[in-house]
């Protein structure tokens, strides 16, 4: 697609469950980025690849939170043992590189 | 580490009045700046960009300009629209150690009323 697509758009876990979101960014796309956004504020960065390689992680909130991106092009953020605060909506972005970041719809995450 | 400040919201205006939303920022390199638009349920709309200071962003009736001496990139509109209704979110992208990661304000909600 023409996008960064997201999926699912939805998703309500019970808590101690895990989850998996997947982003499928532009074709071509060096840069992948993911991010949280709660309820009223910005998105906070979570963690960005260049191609397959995860250059930095440093926004990740806990080690209960993965992500991979193993040919350079799908990436999936996975969390696991879901917990409340962990309700918020992810955003996937990516770029071509130096320039502009390109974002997908996002995942509402519920965690109940 | 690089930080975005924006005007706290909401912004409630009429239709057709002027709209200035004020951003600052804090780099540690020389960052292009962005504004970019959440629409209800949507994910963020990039609206504007500038990649060096004295720049000019523009679109849709929106513009900033990127200000080095007050490191500001207030955006601004003549002529508000209902449908300009958003959240508008002032970003950077800074090259610091080879990474172009955008680093967000907290938004700021504009409301225009008919």
């Amino acid at each position: 697609g023409a996008g960064v697509s997201q999926s699912p758009r939805y998703k309500v876990a019970k808590r101690g469950q895990d989850v998996a979101l997947r982003c499928d960014p532009i074709s071509g796309h060096v840069s992948l980025f993911w991010y949280q956004q709660a309820l009223g504020q910005g998105p906070e960065f979570l963690t960005y690849f260049q191609n397959e390689a995860q250059l930095d992680k440093s926004g990740l909130p806990s080690d209960r939170f993965f992500a991979e991106r193993p040919e350079g092009s799908v990436s999936t953020l996975k969390i696991q043992r879901t917990q409340q605060e962990d309700s918020a909506v992810y955003l996937c972005a990516s770029s071509p590189g130096a320039a502009s970041a390109f974002f997908g719809q996002g995942t509402r995450l519920t965690v109940v | 580490g690089d930080s975005v400040t924006q005007m706290e919201g909401p912004v409630t205006l009429s239709e057709e009045a002027f709209l200035t939303i004020n951003c600052t920022y804090t780099a540690t390199g020389y960052p292009s700046l962005f504004w970019y638009v959440q629409y209800p349920g949507e994910g963020l709309q990039l609206l504007l960009k500038a990649t060096k200071a004295d720049d000019k962003g523009s679109n849709k009736g929106f513009e900033a300009t990127y200000r080095k001496e007050t490191t500001s990139f207030h955006l601004e509109k003549g002529s508000v629209q209902v449908s300009d209704s958003a959240v508008y979110f002032c970003a950077l992208s800074d090259s610091t150690g080879g990474s172009y990661i955008p680093t967000f304000g907290r938004g700021t909600s504009l409301i225009v009323h008919p």
